[in-house]
């Protein structure tokens, strides 16, 4: 079934620990994205990538980066874990970044900084 | 800078009946979509329906229509025939039609049907 795969689907980690979050799609999708979910705050854009090669930052980026190797590809690293990173995490691919195409989202990983 | 405004935290529906969940944008452009998301339980987020600006007729889907005011920013859900399923959290989303590809979320009303 074609569709964004992420993993892990739930990690606990301890402060001070590099964490990388995976997400792949075998949409083809040239546009893929990473976002946290904070309750009150709806979700909010980490980073972006309009296509294999490219990345660019978005609301709430510090403290994270991204690669974009290829197109399917697309992990999220958290360098140094704080517990204000503790939230849930979605990755999300568009065919294009510009025109009507719908966002897909991946499950989520619920990620625990202690 | 573009926001997204869900003034509702919660709501509450009984089964059968009809809802709406209310959302208000802040842009300076023309050329923008707007969309509703449900996410439920499972914590997927699944579309439920999306409008286009530059497009006068509100979308509509099965039991799920939006009221689109382009001049007042108002973009608000509604979910008729309620049923136990719709009970979710929904927000409510905008993205620039542009370059920029950014979609900029609502905080979310949690929507409860009661039996």
């Amino acid at each position: 079934i074609a569709g964004i795969t992420q993993a892990p689907t739930s990690q606990i980690l301890a402060a001070g620990r590099r964490m990388t979050l995976r997400c792949t799609q075998d949409m083809r999708h040239n546009a893929m994205y990473w976002y946290r979910q904070d309750l009150g705050l709806g979700l909010r854009l980490i980073h972006y990538s309009n296509t294999a090669g490219t990345t660019g930052k978005g609301e709430v980026p510090d403290g994270y980066s991204v690669s974009r190797a290829n197109t399917d590809d697309f992990p999220l690293t958290l360098a140094s874990a704080v517990p204000s990173q503790t939230s849930v995490y979605f990755c999300a691919s568009r065919r294009a970044p510009q025109g009507e195409s719908p966002l897909h989202f991946g499950n989520g990983t619920r990620l625990t900084v202690t | 800078a573009q926001t997204v405004t869900q003034s509702q935290p919660e709501m509450s529906v009984q089964e059968a009946e009809t809802v709406t969940l209310s959302c208000t944008y802040d842009t300076s452009e023309s050329d923008y979509y707007l969309f509703w998301y449900k996410q439920p339980p499972s914590r997927q987020m699944i579309l439920v329906i999306r409008q286009e600006a530059y497009k006068q007729q509100n979308a509509t889907e099965n039991r799920f229509s939006v009221n689109f005011q382009k001049a007042a920013k108002s973009f608000s859900l509604k979910i008729s025939d309620s049923q136990l399923g719709d009970a979710a959290m929904y927000f409510c989303a905008y993205r620039f039609g542009g370059a920029t590809n950014k979609l900029i979320f609502g905080t979310g009303t949690l929507l409860a049907v009661q039996p």
